[in-house]
């Protein structure tokens, strides 16, 4: 089992860029969330899909957020243009019905 | 808006304690609740799961529920230096509280 693969690692760049995150979810599950882990916030929710179809983005800070999942073993979320406070790491997860969240590795995200 | 709260520590204890981690939470209809544990550096890995009201015991790991008190807890017995993480408590796995630190010195 491959787990949940997050990718770029690492991403540094300056404001104002556009940033795409990556994440492949466990072949086999069916569910995809997204999320942002601060000092000061936490780890929250951003949006999560179910069957490839978003069901809740609520927590999508603001219209500069953007996430897709074209099909079952790819999702994207993307921030257009960046700044500064959305410096975060951003983490993928996937589960299957009534099973536990398998979290990705994250990428740590730093906008200059 | 739903909210999970946890005393973010650290919470500390010497090696063989008992280590006692609590969090409440706001949604009374909650029905599943979890424990996460992270690493510095690292993502969560679920350890326990509770869907009923009283106890649940994993290993030296036990999950305490209280519905009627909106209460969720983490007693790890013998704690070892290795259970040194932050401690996340989630609510139907969507809803994440900001952690404990637990730090167990040798």
């Amino acid at each position: 089992d491959a787990g949940v693969i997050q990718s770029p690692r690492h991403e540094v760049t300056e404001m104002g860029q556009e940033v795409t995150l990556r994440c492949k979810p466990i072949s086999g599950h069916n569910s995809l969330f997204w999320y942002r882990q601060t000092m000061m916030r936490g780890l929250e929710l951003l949006i999560y899909f179910n069957n490839n179809v978003p069901i809740d983005d609520s927590g999508m800070p603001e219209d500069r957020f953007s996430a897709k999942m074209p099909n079952a073993s790819f999702s994207t979320l993307k921030i257009q243009p960046s700044e500064p406070r959305d410096s975060a790491v951003y983490f993928c997860a996937s589960t299957h019905i009534n099973q536990p969240q398998h979290f990705g590795d994250g990428t740590r995200l730093s906008i200059l | 808006q739903k909210e999970v709260e946890q005393n973010s520590g650290p919470l500390s204890v010497p090696e063989g304690a008992i280590a006692s981690l609590n969090c409440t939470y706001s949604d009374r209809g909650s029905q599943s609740f979890f424990w996460y544990r992270q690493y510095s550096g690292k993502s969560p890995e679920l350890i326990m799961s509770i869907y009923s009201n009283g106890d649940k015991e994993d290993g030296r790991f036990t999950a305490q529920l209280n519905k009627a008190s909106q209460y969720v807890s983490l007693l790890i017995r013998d704690s070892q230096p290795s259970d040194s993480a932050t401690y996340l408590c989630a609510v139907k796995d969507l809803t994440f509280g900001k952690g404990t630190m637990l730090l167990v010195s040798p």
